[in-house]
């Protein structure tokens, strides 16, 4: 069975950080650009970022130089870094291999950032 | 990068057919071949509908068809079902900024 588990969402203070966690199970991450998108409640799907195999690491342009992105194709898991958190990024965060035929959506893991 | 274009709602009657349009530029929709289409219900995850523009995952039912038309990609539902009544958004990747970027999504209502 596949499996996409996100974790570390949490309440932080303005310009806090935070690291969130996916654990992935029934496919091997290696093959595969894997993507954080995440969703403010009530509103759209918004993209944040994607680590593709070979390293390369994308960013959108409102986290680019506070979020990091990264990988363990070992442990099969993607992470995000983030740093100096605002309160509009306040939103569920998704871990997915988007675009793919077999593309797998987690639950989401909430992070609420507020004073 | 701003959000693709989708129309705020759709809606007919069960049986009928809803287009939902997602409009782009010639550096995203209208040139990349990973459009994608999703359907998401309150509380839930996105679910795949179309990927590559026109092709179906397994296990989606073949009323859901995706097309391109210049820097337009549409998602057609035909023979509308209750269950249809969901969120839609669309998705593609930006090729010059090596992004990706969703659609700002489309409320689709069964009369």
């Amino acid at each position: 069975e596949v499996k996409v588990v996100e974790s570390g969402g949490d309440l932080v203070q303005p310009g806090g950080s935070l690291r969130l966690s996916c654990e992935v199970s029934g496919f091997s991450i290696i093959n595969y650009c894997m993507h954080w998108v995440r969703q403010a409640p009530g509103k759209g799907l918004v993209w944040v970022s994607r680590t593709c195999p070979g390293g390369i690491a994308d960013y959108a342009d409102s986290v680019r130089g506070r979020f990091i992105i990264s990988r363990d194709n070992a442990r099969n898991a993607l992470y995000l870094q983030m740093n100096n958190l605002r309160v509009e990024e306040s939103a569920l965060y998704y871990c997915v291999n988007l675009a793919y035929s077999d593309e797998k959506w987690g639950q989401g893991t909430l992070v609420t950032v507020s004073s | 990068q701003s959000a693709l274009t989708q129309p705020p709602s759709a809606s007919a009657s069960p049986g009928q057919s809803v287009t939902i349009s997602c409009s782009g530029t010639s550096s995203d929709v209208g040139t990349s071949t990973f459009v994608t289409w999703y359907q998401q219900h309150p509380g839930k995850a996105p679910k795949l509908l179309i990927y590559e523009i026109t092709k179906r995952p397994s296990g989606v039912p073949d009323r859901f068809s995706g097309s391109r038309s210049g820097n337009t990609a549409s998602l057609t539902i035909s023979g509308l079902q209750a269950e249809d009544e969901a969120d839609y958004y669309c998705n593609s990747y930006v090729n010059n900024k090596m992004i990706h970027v969703f659609g700002t999504g489309t409320k689709v209502t069964v009369l």
